[in-house]
């Protein structure tokens, strides 16, 4: 079956740190990849997401590629800021199923402090 | 744009009771709408997945009686947890999306914590 498996956290940076969450998954085909972020006692936001191989997914300065020789998806950004101290899900969903199934890591919480 | 709303954000009932937590599409028409349910540090558990005016689908291993899920109109869903007792205290999270294209996102609501005492 599918899955996906994230780094554990919790993930602690000061500020202006680089920030990389590893991601990696198990499926058949090509499945499209996405990144969600959830912020305390909040719902789940989509940062970024990719649908085929080699593309790379940006959003508010979040990035990730989607490598499907090393089946990764690693969310990076250059420098984090206290305001991105939230939870970061990778998550797939598979081919030709659009978004109507999402799998979801066990999540990372990441830490910034001033 | 695409904004969907939960409520309560937070409930704290007596074992034994029954609660009903709402899922509204604020400015979009949610023909999908989805329930999952998050324990504290592990991932998202999608439940069920219900279509406006049918019936919901349900999760291996997610009792349909336990957790009745109803869909009515485009705007409006609702899961009643019903005789609720302390192992459903839980995060719970629905997702809306529009149209029929295979692509239409999911959008999250804000999730509803849940406590039985």
């Amino acid at each position: 079956g599918n899955s996906v498996t994230q780094m554990e956290g919790p993930v602690t940076l000061s500020e202006e740190a680089f920030l990389t969450i590893n991601c990696t998954y198990t499926a058949t085909g090509y499945p499209s990849l996405f990144w969600y972020v959830q912020y305390p006692g909040e719902g789940l936001q989509l940062l970024l997401k990719a649908t085929k191989a080699d593309d790379k997914g940006s959003n508010k300065g979040f990035e990730a590629t989607y490598r499907k020789e090393t089946t990764s998806f690693h969310l990076e950004k250059g420098s984090v800021q206290v305001s991105d101290s939230a939870v970061y899900f990778c998550a797939l969903s598979p081919p030709d199923s659009g978004y109507s199934t999402l799998t979801f890591g066990k999540g990372t919480m990441l830490l910034v402090s001033p | 744009g695409a904004v969907v709303s939960q409520h309560p954000s937070w409930v704290i009932c007596k074992s034994g009771t029954s609660v009903k937590i709402e899922c509204r599409s604020l400015d979009f028409q949610a023909t999908t709408m989805f329930w999952y349910r998050q324990f504290p540090k592990k991932s998202l558990m999608l439940m069920a997945t219900s279509n406006e005016g049918s019936k919901a689908t349900y999760e291996q291993g997610v009792e349909k009686d336990k957790f009745l899920i109803n869909h009515a109109s485009l705007t409006l869903s609702t899961l009643t947890v019903t005789s609720a007792h302390p192992e459903d205290s839980s995060f719970y999270i629905c997702s809306a999306r529009y149209g029929q294209g295979v692509n239409q996102p999911q959008h999250f609501g804000d999730g509803t914590r849940l406590s039985i005492l």
